[in-house]
């Protein structure tokens, strides 16, 4: 049983194009994360929800839109897609979101805009 | 605001040799440390964590890591390495308040027969 999956894991698109992300967790966790870890590995955050309620939203383009129809899940769309936004995205989760909490990561999307 | 800064991009080590992995953080109040490790086109996997007490901390798989405040460090070691070890690892501290981590640029570690 995967406790954090996403869907797709490959993801090949022209600039331009919106595309969606999908990610789910089994584990009861109240918080989901959407990290980005570019071509050099830094791995960033982008968005955190505890129970459906956006708690963070780092400085990320407004073409990004987060969105938690539940607890157990954290989508990511994506509209317009430019070059820079190839990357792979990793979804994660945690049991209360506090401080020191640890992260079940996903396996990632790796997203290329041709 | 809260920073990590792992020295070394790539670290090659022959099987059954140690291997001593740097991280250094900064940060104006107290944090929390972990150690992640990403095998390839896999997702990060937690491999060890310093939240308080002893500041000598272990993994299930022989790694450990020691929370130095003074020198703002948190190195990672393994006195015997496993070509199975070969994997990026990834220091990270966690920001105050609501859980935000501050991933360091990781280290690539390349065991070799």
């Amino acid at each position: 049983d995967t406790a954090v999956s996403q869907t797709p894991k490959y993801l090949v698109t022209q600039m331009g194009n919106d595309k969606s992300i999908k990610c789910e967790q089994n584990l009861g966790h109240d918080t989901m994360y959407w990290y980005k870890q570019d071509s050099k590995k830094f791995l960033k955050i982008m968005f955190s929800y505890n129970n459906k309620e956006l708690i963070i939203n780092e400085t990320v383009p407004n073409r990004f839109s987060p969105k938690s129809p539940d607890k157990a899940h954290l989508n990511l769309h994506i509209n317009s897609l430019e070059l820079g936004d190839s990357a792979v995205y990793f979804c994660a989760s945690s049991p209360t979101g506090t401080e020191d909490d640890s992260y079940t990561f996903g396996s990632g999307t790796r997203l290329t805009v041709v | 605001a809260q920073s990590v800064t792992q020295l070394d991009s790539q670290v090659p080590v022959f099987e059954e040799a140690p291997v001593e992995l740097r991280c250094n953080y900064s940060s104006s109040v107290s944090v929390y440390l972990f150690w992640y490790v990403q095998y390839p086109n896999q997702g990060l996997q937690l491999l060890l964590k310093y939240l308080s007490g002893s500041t000598l901390v272990e993994s299930i798989n022989g790694f450990e890591a020691e929370f130095n405040k003074s020198q703002t460090s948190f190195h990672l070691r393994k006195p015997s390495v496993h070509i199975s070890d070969t994997a990026e690892y990834f220091c990270a501290v966690s920001g105050r308040g609501f859980n935000k981590f501050y991933f360091g640029s990781g280290t690539k570690l390349n065991v070799k027969p």
